[in-house]
């Protein structure tokens, strides 16, 4: 299996200032149809999991434009370019190109 | 409006089985693929498994965790997918989430408990 590898695990950010989650995965995403599926999802606390990006830089309809998703091959990053007070939970990158498909461990959003 | 609603969840012993059913409604249930999903209490996400559209052969796959043990299946004339989960361990106990499509998870269920214990 693909092993995602999220750094940091915890990141306690200012509200207003940015935030940067990395994701790497142990091989190359790249599918032999020529996609990368990596997706980023975002869980609130008591919440389920909500797809924020997909296919490394798509934002899903109704993700405000603060979140963007960037990378290829092995490195993937999701920036959050001001963090608000409703963007704490936890982040997760997964990937969907080779069974079975596989998380990051997660990211702990949390204000300072 | 897209939703997904699990349901069939419960405290269940080692050994017997449970059925979950994912009741979809807002979207043309049949032209999808499910996937299914879960979370141990206080720990990250699982794959579990999906089921392919009837267009694409109505065929599943599954974690290495769980096949031989768990069979997902669908009813698109009833918009629900199914996961039949046989021979249930504590490890199995967790919250399950249905979710449409095999690789970009868009919508996600509420979920539904499951605690295997004696």
């Amino acid at each position: 299996d693909i092993v995602m590898t999220q750094t940091p695990l915890s990141s306690p950010v200012t509200l207003g200032q940015p935030a940067s989650i990395s994701c790497r995965s142990s091989q190359s995403l790249v599918h032999s149809d020529g996609n990368t599926y990596l997706s980023w999802l975002q869980q609130r606390p008591g919440q389920p999991p909500r797809l924020l990006i997909y296919k490394i830089s798509n934002r899903f309809s109704g993700v405000p434009d603060r979140f963007s998703g960037s990378g290829a091959g092995t490195d993937f990053t999701l920036k959050i370019s001001r963090v608000e007070a409703e963007d704490v939970g936890v982040y997760y990158c997964m990937q969907a190109t080779q069974a079975s498909w596989t998380f990051g461990q997660g990211t702990k959003l949390e204000i300072k | 409006e897209v939703q997904l609603v699990e349901s069939g969840g419960g405290l269940v012993q080692p050994g017997r089985s449970l059925r979950l059913s994912c009741t979809a409604s807002g979207f043309t249930f049949g032209d999808y693929a499910m996937s299914w999903f879960r979370q141990a209490p206080g720990k990250g996400l699982e794959w579990v498994g999906f089921i392919r559209s009837k267009a694409y052969g109505g065929t599943t796959e599954y974690a290495a965790s769980v096949k031989g043990r768990f069979t997902i299946s669908r009813d698109d004339s009833k918009s629900i997918a199914y996961l039949q989960m046989n021979s249930l361990k504590t490890e199995d106990t967790a919250v399950y989430y249905c979710t449409r499509g095999p690789r970009a998870f868009d919508y996600w269920g509420q979920g539904t408990l499951v605690t295997v214990s004696s």
